[in-house]
């Protein structure tokens, strides 16, 4: 079955360390997208990319950081610089402007 | 400014009745995507509807409709006759083409609690 898959579903991080967040996609999309949810809060963008080797900030890109090297993939890097990581995180790609987006199943991300 | 305005925090509505869900957007580019997606507490994001900028016609999905002012830049969901699992999140969605990249802007999202 296509779709996007997002792992780990809960994640754990020391103060101080950075963590990578997993998406990967089997739908052929050119366009992936990442974004941060705050309890209560919408979704804000932080990072999004058409095609590959290419991607551009968000609304929210400081402390974060990604890479496109294929197709299928887009990791997100929340880095030590994030002074707020603890959120949910949801990755999504689309084919195109009049199409929907799909989304992955979220990454709840917690910093102890 | 907001792209995407919902100014409806939260709303209640008994089981099937009817229900307005607003959604205000400002761009400047002339072609643009609209959508709703539905949150449940379990966090996935599903899709319910789109609107093109030039549709002519309201789009139709089931018991989703969504009520395409463009003129005053509105894109309200109407939930026909709710039902108890149609309690969740709802947020609008804007895409846009900027400098030839295609981004998604959302709303902050109105929490819809449907009584019996």
């Amino acid at each position: 079955d296509g779709g996007i898959t997002q792992s780990p579903k809960y994640l754990f991080r020391k103060e101080g360390q950075n963590v990578t967040l997993s998406c990967e996609q089997n739908l052929n999309h050119d366009a992936m997208y990442w974004y941060r949810q705050d309890p209560g809060q919408g979704l804000r963008l932080i990072y999004y990319s058409q095609i590959v080797n290419d991607f551009q900030k968000g609304d929210i890109a400081e402390g974060y950081s990604v890479s496109r090297e294929k197709k299928e993939s887009f990791p997100l890097t929340v880095t030590s610089a994030q002074k707020n990581p603890t959120a949910f995180y949801l990755c999504a790609s689309s084919v195109g402007l009049n199409t929907e987006a799909f989304f992955g199943q979220g990454t709840r991300l917690t910093v102890v | 400014a907001q792209k995407i305005t919902q100014t409806q925090p939260g709303m209640f509505v008994q089981e099937k009745e009817a229900v307005t869900l607003d959604c205000t957007y400002d761009t400047s580019d002339p072609s643009y995507g609209l959508f709703w997606y539905k949150q449940p507490s379990s966090g996935e994001m599903i899709f319910l509807i789109y609107q093109g900028s030039y549709d002519q016609q309201n789009a139709t999905e089931g018991r989703y409709s969504l009520n395409f002012q463009k003129a005053r830049k509105s894109a309200n969901l109407v939930i026909s006759a709710s039902q108890l699992g149609d309690s969740a999140m709802y947020f609008c969605a804007m895409r846009e083409e900027l400098s030839g990249y295609s981004t998604l802007t959302f709303g902050k999202g109105t929490m819809l609690l449907v009584s019996p």
